[in-house]
């Protein structure tokens, strides 16, 4: 069964422009969430999806930044336009069922470097 | 929310059990522990989880107290690709979400 994968690996970008990440969970998951790691700071959440609908983004930092997951299988996440702040890596995590005791399997994450 | 301590950094000599510990006080009832950890840059890599009763996998063995505030992951034959940050995680329902919040981990360095 293969696992979470992110495209692209890396990514560098100017400030201002516009990148858009994405996530393929592991079918049949219909929970994906999003998270970021800024440089030297913790993992934390962004948002979750359940199916195609947005579950919770409370941890979602500003309006440049927009997730879909249209059809309820992959996600896009667009950051536009981007700024310095934005560097740091973006994971993707997929669970199959809700509820307290769902374990979530990550991606390897995208590395966005905004210069 | 339910916060959890972690010793930053603890190291092993490989082949022998490496336990990392967790303080987790304010754990509520129906709040699981779970715990992952990532190695280098990659993705954080699910390794065990568990309510109230000790837990075992192929990977790990998880002992959590019996008032629950505070749990020992154990890995019984360190090895050197063991080496990573290893987070202790209880998960925290908000907005409809269990959310699993990672804190700064355990930085295990596993040695020769």
């Amino acid at each position: 069964e293969a696992g979470v994968t992110q495209f692209p690996s890396h990514s560098v970008i100017e400030k201002g422009q516009t990148v858009t990440l994405r996530c393929d969970p592991i079918s049949g998951h219909d929970n994906l969430y999003w998270y970021r790691r800024v440089m030297g700071k913790e993992i934390k959440f962004l948002l979750h999806f359940v199916k195609e609908s947005k579950q919770d983004e409370s941890g979602m930092p500003n309006n440049r930044f927009l997730a879909e997951r249209t059809g309820g299988t992959y996600s896009t996440l667009k950051v536009q336009p981007a700024e310095l702040e934005d560097s740091g890596v973006y994971f993707c995590a997929s669970s199959q069922t809700g509820g307290g005791a769902d374990t979530q399997y990550f991606g390897p994450g995208t590395r966005l470097t905004v210069l | 929310d339910a916060k959890t301590t972690q010793p930053p950094s603890m190291d092993c000599a490989e082949g022998r059990a490496a336990n990392l510990p967790c303080n987790h006080s304010t754990i509520s009832g129906n709040e699981y522990v779970y715990w992952y950890r990532q190695i280098h840059s990659q993705g954080p890599q699910y390794i065990i989880h568990g309510l109230k009763n000790n837990e075992t996998n192929e990977m790990a063995s998880l002992i959590i107290t019996e008032d629950r505030k505070s749990s020992t992951l154990i890995l019984p034959h360190a090895t050197l690709r063991d080496t990573a940050v290893y987070y202790c995680i209880v998960r925290v329902a908000t907005g409809g979400s269990y959310i699993p919040t990672f804190g700064r981990g355990t930085s295990l360095i596993v040695h020769p």
